[in-house]
């Protein structure tokens, strides 16, 4: 069945820095979302981004297709970036493990 | 205002018991899901429903069931919940199965069963 595998598990950064998420799945995917979760629990779509690079604020999705993985980047991180970011895939969409993001202050 | 309800947020139940988890979505959508999440394993996929009475299993539905009756509630059942069943479960809705529809979820509901 299909996979969807993130890295890393888990990221620690000081304010202000950047942030690279990966997404690796095993088949062409076509529909990829990204998520987020914030540490209460709630869950809110990010980007629908099956190919290219979309932006929104500080984020940066960028899929490519073809060689099978999706990145998220988060540029000038702020405290309040950290929660889990799971990507997922298909139809029934699922979900990587996510990596959980600690920023700093 | 579009939103997602789930109720309860927390609930305690003894193995063996019956478990019902209501959702509830005030936007029309006709395609709403179950998830479970447990610690390192992401979401997982419990079911999903098309619309009203017509429901297809996810990647884990073994132990559950659902109903859908109206477009606007979801309801997933235990049927003499077990220990294993001790997760958090997430409903979401989308307008439709559509690749490009965006999911909205609940604020989900901390189950255990003791």
């Amino acid at each position: 069945g299909q996979q969807v595998q993130q890295s890393p598990a888990s990221l620690v950064l000081q304010e202000g820095e950047n942030a690279e998420l990966q997404c690796n799945f095993s088949s062409t995917a076509t529909r990829l979302q990204w998520f987020y979760q914030h540490p209460g629990g709630r869950l809110v779509s990010l980007f629908y981004n099956p190919s290219g690079t979309k932006h929104t604020g500080r984020l940066t999705s960028t899929t490519v297709t073809n060689e099978r993985r999706s990145s998220l980047h988060i540029s000038s991180s702020q405290t309040t970036d950290s929660g889990t970011y799971f990507c997922a895939i298909q139809g029934k969409l699922i979900f990587g493990q996510g990596t959980k993001l600690s920023i700093k202050p | 205002d579009m939103k997602v309800t789930q109720m309860p947020r927390y609930l305690i139940k003894r193995m063996g018991e019956n478990v019902l988890l209501e959702c509830g979505q005030d936007m029309s959508h006709e395609t709403m899901y179950w998830y479970r999440q447990d610690p390192g394993l992401g979401l997982q996929l419990i079911y999903i429903s098309y619309d009203v009475d017509s429901n297809s299993e996810g990647d884990i539905p073994k132990g559950y069931r659902v109903s859908r009756k109206k477009r606007e509630h979801f309801s997933l059942i235990l049927d003499s919940a077990k220990t294993n069943q001790t997760s958090v479960y997430f409903c979401a809705s989308s307008l439709s199965e559509g690749i490009a529809e965006t999911l909205y979820f609940g604020s989900g509901t901390r189950l255990t069963v003791l």
